[in-house]
């Protein structure tokens, strides 16, 4: 009965490699988010999509695309990776931008 | 702009001791704070939100429009309590709500 799952927990890959981290929700909310966090444990917001609008944030490389086949799902799809990518990135929902966002464990990404 | 701020990155103190993390928030409509936390490995999960007005383990938070903060307090602090903690504003942003995150304050509780 896991409100916000992520697969995988861990992903170890070179560079230049694609991959994928799926996330499903199972509170029917309406919006759903993508995170980074470093190794600082600082957490940053990579997306925010509901089913009227996608949110950007500007800073995130153009290889970064959040893909939603419907409203329970919101995978990241991440082009040639780098070093740089290496973080945990958490997936989230809530029920509108102002609600409490409810977290996945969290996909460990390793750049080798 | 930083619209949250947490000052301090870390934060140690001694059970029994009373806690206090502090947040600051820059935003001139009418904010949405929340407080979450992550425990060691663990998901973040909230921990309390301002319109609630709960007390959760122990922990309050006032929202202070004057001063803009938001500050995290426990009178008497836990070794469980030993976490990451993140305030968070849901900001506007055209027409849609983003949520915004403080970089975060580890708290050490030492036996």
């Amino acid at each position: 009965d896991t409100a916000v799952s992520q697969t995988p927990k861990y992903l170890v890959t070179q560079m230049g490699n694609d991959k994928s981290i799926k996330c499903e929700q199972n509170l029917g909310h309406d919006t759903m988010y993508w995170y980074k966090q470093d190794s600082k444990k600082f957490l940053k917001i990579m997306f925010s999509y509901n089913n009227k609008e996608l949110i950007i944030n500007e800073t995130v490389p153009n290889r970064f695309s959040p893909k939603s086949p419907d409203k329970a799902h919101l995978n990241l799809h991440i082009n040639s990776l780098e070093l740089g990518d290496s973080a945990v990135y958490f997936c989230a929902s809530s029920q509108g931008g102002r609600d409490t966002q409810y977290f996945g464990p969290g996909t460990r990404l390793t750049v080798l | 702009a930083q619209r949250v701020t947490q000052p301090e990155k870390l934060l140690s103190v001694f059970k029994g001791a009373p806690v206090e993390l502090k947040c600051n928030y820059s935003y001139s409509g009418s904010p949405e704070l929340f407080w979450y936390v992550q425990y060691s490995r663990q998901r973040l999960q909230l921990l309390l939100r301002h319109i609630s007005r709960e007390s959760i383990k122990g922990f309050t938070a006032d929202l202070n429009k004057g001063e803009t903060s938001f500050h995290l307090k426990k009178p008497f602090a836990q070794e469980e309590d030993s976490a990451m903690y993140y305030c968070a504003l849901s900001l506007s942003s055209g027409g849609s709500y983003i949520p915004t995150f403080g970089r975060g304050t580890s708290l050490i509780v030492h036996p």
